[in-house]
């Protein structure tokens, strides 16, 4: 069974700081996607980034990067200069392929609350 | 283009009662998935639609139950409502489910008392 590990429940810190979210996958699947979610108070989960298994490049994109390392099952989320707005509950996602080799569930972490104080 | 929209976004039901709640996906998007979020499970998923067919389910009692439309929206039924469903039902949607990211609603907040 998939399994998607958040340990880091909440992290604060003061705005223009830079802030890494952690996430620790596993599956047996060779072929899956990785992603991250902001979950702010409104309720709404917003799709930020997706990696596939077969790309380890670490990319930036704006303020926001990630460093997914398949050796160590990693996918780790990097905000720059943090800011108020950034504060949300961050979810991990991990795709799962179903027997047809579709994507269609998405196995979450618990979450991370981050708190960026003015 | 529109994103997902949910109706209602607030609901207060007694136990034994059952509920009916609305998923309009992106326009295009024929998958629609239907995820429970509680803070102790967190958010787990429920079930798939493409194109009027439910193509996966989770690990739910036959009481959550739904269905897709010809023009993909979507209906979760739940029906003997317990106090444990109290919940945050999200949906999300996406192209074919294939290989694609979802996209999430804002959610309905069920309360059962």
């Amino acid at each position: 069974a998939q399994k998607v590990t958040q340990a880091q429940t909440e992290i604060s810190v003061v705005e223009k700081e830079d802030v890494t979210l952690d996430c620790v996958y596993e599956t047996r699947d060779t072929t899956y996607y990785l992603f991250w979610y902001k979950q702010p108070p409104s309720g709404e989960l917003v799709f930020l980034i997706r990696r596939n298994s077969f790309d380890e490049q670490n990319e930036i994109s704006g303020r926001y990067s990630w460093n997914f390392q398949k050796s160590t099952s990693s996918f780790n989320f990097t905000i720059t200069a943090s800011q108020v707005v950034d504060s949300a509950v961050y979810f991990c996602a991990l795709s799962e392929v179903n027997s047809g080799g579709s994507n269609y569930k998405l196995t979450f972490g618990k979450g991370t609350l981050l708190t960026v104080n003015p | 283009k529109a994103g997902v929209t949910q109706t209602p976004r607030y609901l207060i039901k007694t136990r034994g009662q059952q509920v009916t709640l609305s998923c309009s996906p992106i326009s295009g998007h024929r998958s629609v998935s239907w995820y429970q979020q509680t803070p102790g499970q967190g958010l787990q998923f429920l079930f798939e639609y493409f194109s009027e067919t439910q193509r996966n389910k989770g690990n739910f009692p036959g009481r959550f139950s739904g269905r897709q439309f010809s023009n993909s929206r979507s209906e979760m039924n739940v029906s003997t409502l317990e106090l444990g469903d109290s919940a945050l039902y999200l949906c999300a949607s996406s192209p074919s489910g294939e290989s694609d990211t979802q996209y999430f609603g804002p959610g309905t907040r069920l309360t059962v008392l």
